[in-house]
């Protein structure tokens, strides 16, 4: 699976949009983009995920650039409750492994 | 629905005694997975079963940790004899391959988290 790369660590403003990059330049044409996040004392819990399209859902938005090197995960309008560690992991199409980094852990300021 | 269920939620042990961790998976699941959480890094996957059979166990430390899942629904993770570096948390996930295969997602319950001593 392709290495993904993130910050360690980000702030963001309660009510505003939180806009977590990821790194993954060496991803390849049938790798897929996922993202999950961790808050504390609790197993991962899956957000969203895409191949090359951006991708919406009830909890994110996801844009992947054209080149489908980066991508960055977007929390419209970000609550305490979105304090967390995010994953970004890059999957092979029809592999369910999931090889998680270290994740940028988001806090969300009031 | 109900979610992944684990017990017990925290142990603590002492080195080179022997402890077990229970998982009752989302109903349906086929697909079961053992994870290992390090304090400060991503959890990193020990073992994956597909129904009672096992998929993928190499990264599980085969000389002191065993796993089964007996009828291909709860399953059990053992660690004997445990050592100091085993102290983590033990994350359990399910998933439904669906008729998509690129749309797996996994499930995770809240892990146990161990302290060896």
């Amino acid at each position: 699976d392709a290495k993904t790369t993130q910050p360690t660590s980000m702030d963001c403003a309660e009510g505003r949009a939180a806009n977590l990059p990821c790194n993954h330049s060496t991803i390849s044409g049938n790798e897929y983009v996922y993202w999950y996040r961790q808050i504390h004392s609790q197993g991962p819990q899956y957000i969203i995920h895409g191949l090359k399209n951006n991708e919406t859902n009830e909890m994110a938005s996801l844009i992947i650039t054209e080149d489908r090197k980066s991508s960055t995960l977007i929390l419209p309008h970000a609550t305490l409750r979105d304090t967390a560690v995010y994953y970004c992991i890059v999957r092979v199409f029809g592999n369910e492994k999931l090889t998680f980094g270290t994740g940028t852990r988001l806090t969300i300021i009031p | 629905e109900a979610g992944v269920a684990q017990s017990p939620r925290y142990k603590i042990i002492e080195k080179r005694q022997s402890v077990a961790f229970w998982c009752n998976p989302i109903s349906g699941h086929a697909t079961l997975y053992w994870y290992q959480q390090i304090l400060g890094q991503g959890p990193k996957l020990l073992i994956q079963f597909q129904n009672n059979g096992v998929v993928d166990d190499s990264q599980l430390p085969k000389d002191r940790f065993s796993a089964e899942r007996l009828k291909g629904v709860d399953s059990t993770l053992k660690i004997q004899p445990a050592k100091l570096e085993d102290s983590a948390v033990y994350l359990c996930a399910s998933s439904l391959i669906r008729g998509d295969p690129n749309s797996y997602e996994q499930y995770f319950g809240p892990g146990t988290r161990l302290t060896v001593t």
